[in-house]
């Protein structure tokens, strides 16, 4: 059964501060994708990135980069001199080539302090 | 291209009620997922549907929840005789294509509140 673990329940930074957002899951499969979401205050689910299982190269987006790991079932997620605005509950999920749904992790909550 | 849209995004339903949910997918998309999100907790799968057909209620509770995908119109999100544990946000996401395949697209959420 496909599982997604966010062991962090909440991070708190100072501005500029460097942050990283663990990300493990479980599955059977051998192709699947995983994803990360980003959930402002305002409450509505932002889509940050999409990668398959046959591409471990690692994603650098301006100030996010993601480490995808294999071996250890990780997807790490990190933010480079964080904002105050980068302040969310950022959400990783995974889906299954034949599955009919994402499965998504608890969330992790990062605060931003100014 | 407008995103997913959902009405209304504020409900507040008493205690026996009926809760209405819509959701519009983005243009050109087919396929339409509903997901639970409860207070400080993650998005729980509801339902996953196409146009007219339920291809996976799995996570749906067995008894007052419905969802329709019509040949025209939005998806529809039903819950009958509302009662307090459903207060949550209701978000519907959509994609082009299978659900393991193409990325999901959000809508902003509909946040009921049962009284």
């Amino acid at each position: 059964a496909q599982k997604v673990t966010q062991a962090q329940t909440e991070i708190s930074v100072v501005e500029k501060e460097d942050v990283t957002l663990d990300c493990v899951y479980e599955t059977r499969d051998t192709t699947y994708y995983l994803f990360w979401y980003k959930q402002p205050p305002s409450g509505e689910l932002v889509f940050l990135i999409r990668r398959n299982s046959f591409d471990e190269q690692n994603e650098i987006s301006g100030r996010y980069s993601w480490n995808f790991q294999k071996s250890t079932s990780s997807f790490n997620f990190t933010i480079t001199a964080s904002q105050v605005v980068d302040s969310a509950v950022y959400f990783c999920a995974l889906s299954e080539v034949y599955g009919q749904n994402f499965v998504f992790g608890p969330g992790t909550r990062l605060s931003v302090l100014p | 291209n407008a995103g997913v849209m959902q009405n209304p995004r504020h409900l507040v339903r008493r205690r026996g009620q009926e809760a209405r949910l819509r959701c519009s997918p983005m243009k050109g998309h087919s396929h339409v997922y509903w997901y639970r999100q409860l207070p400080e907790e993650g998005l729980k799968f509801m339902v996953y549907l196409q146009k007219e057909n339920i291809i996976d209620e799995s996570g749906m509770p067995k008894e007052r929840f419905s969802a329709e995908f019509p040949k025209e119109g939005p998806s529809i999100l039903r819950i009958q005789q509302v009662v307090r544990g459903d207060s949550a946000a209701y978000f519907c996401a959509s994609s082009p294509g299978l659900a393991g395949i193409d990325t999901q697209y959000f809508g902003p959420g509909t946040r009921l509140t049962v009284l």
